[in-house]
């Protein structure tokens, strides 16, 4: 079975704050995928990778950035977190078939 | 326009019945398509991919047109564990595009 894990399952920080969020996955996928999800928006892009030290935007990678020094390790930094970034995001990992599993999620509130 | 939509539902049906979802997509050159299920406050899990000819696990069918460019998902005889929120999910290259989801409650 794939394992994705997230560092927090809920997290409160304060505006300003720099957020780390940590995903990691043990099944040696080349892919992987920082997500949020609001409320009638769905599920949206932030970044990803598809290798070591490679990172592509999504569609809204502003305010956030990513880290990926390891294969199984994929880091979302908010440098300075705002109430407009309180969400749930979730990570994702995948192989060369295009199936992404995903982490249980944390939520994170900005205050 | 949106590059995935989904009819948010609700859709509210009885045990054993069929019910179907679609779900269409703007960008002609998307290339994989996939059905997620996520349960209340959970994280998303892969239902099945949809494949050019349809195909179908158990109780669940899905399709695919690229004529009209949506997707479908069929469930027979619906089961009370069945409730859950479908999402579709498309891919074009390396992007993937994510329905809002079609929210399902079976009801005994």
């Amino acid at each position: 079975d794939v394992k994705v894990t997230q560092s927090s399952r809920y997290l409160v920080k304060r505006t300003g704050e720099k957020v780390f969020l940590e995903c990691v996955q043990d099944m040696d996928h080349e892919n992987m995928f920082w997500y949020r999800q609001d409320p009638g928006l769905g599920l949206r892009l932030i970044y990803f990778s598809y290798d070591v030290k490679m990172k592509e935007k999504g569609d809204i990678p502003e305010g956030y950035s990513v880290s990926r020094e390891k294969k199984e390790r994929f880091s979302l930094i908010l440098e300075s977190a705002s109430t407009n970034q309180t969400s749930m995001y979730l990570c994702a990992s995948g192989g060369q078939d295009y199936e992404q599993y995903f982490g249980p999620g944390t939520r994170l509130t900005v205050t | 326009r949106k590059e995935v939509e989904q009819d948010p539902g609700p859709f509210n049906v009885p045990e054993g019945a069929t019910v179907a979802f679609n779900c269409t997509y703007s960008n002609s050159a998307s290339q994989s398509f996939f059905w997620y299920r996520q349960d209340c406050r959970k994280e998303p899990k892969l239902l099945m991919s949809v494949y050019s000819s349809g195909n179908e696990d158990g109780r669940f069918t899905a399709q695919l047109n690229r004529a009209s460019q949506y997707i479908s998902l069929l469930i027979r005889d619906s089961k009370l564990s069945d409730s859950a929120t479908y999402l579709c999910v498309v891919s074009t290259g390396n992007q993937f595009y994510f329905g809002t989801g079609t929210s399902l409650t079976v009801i005994p």
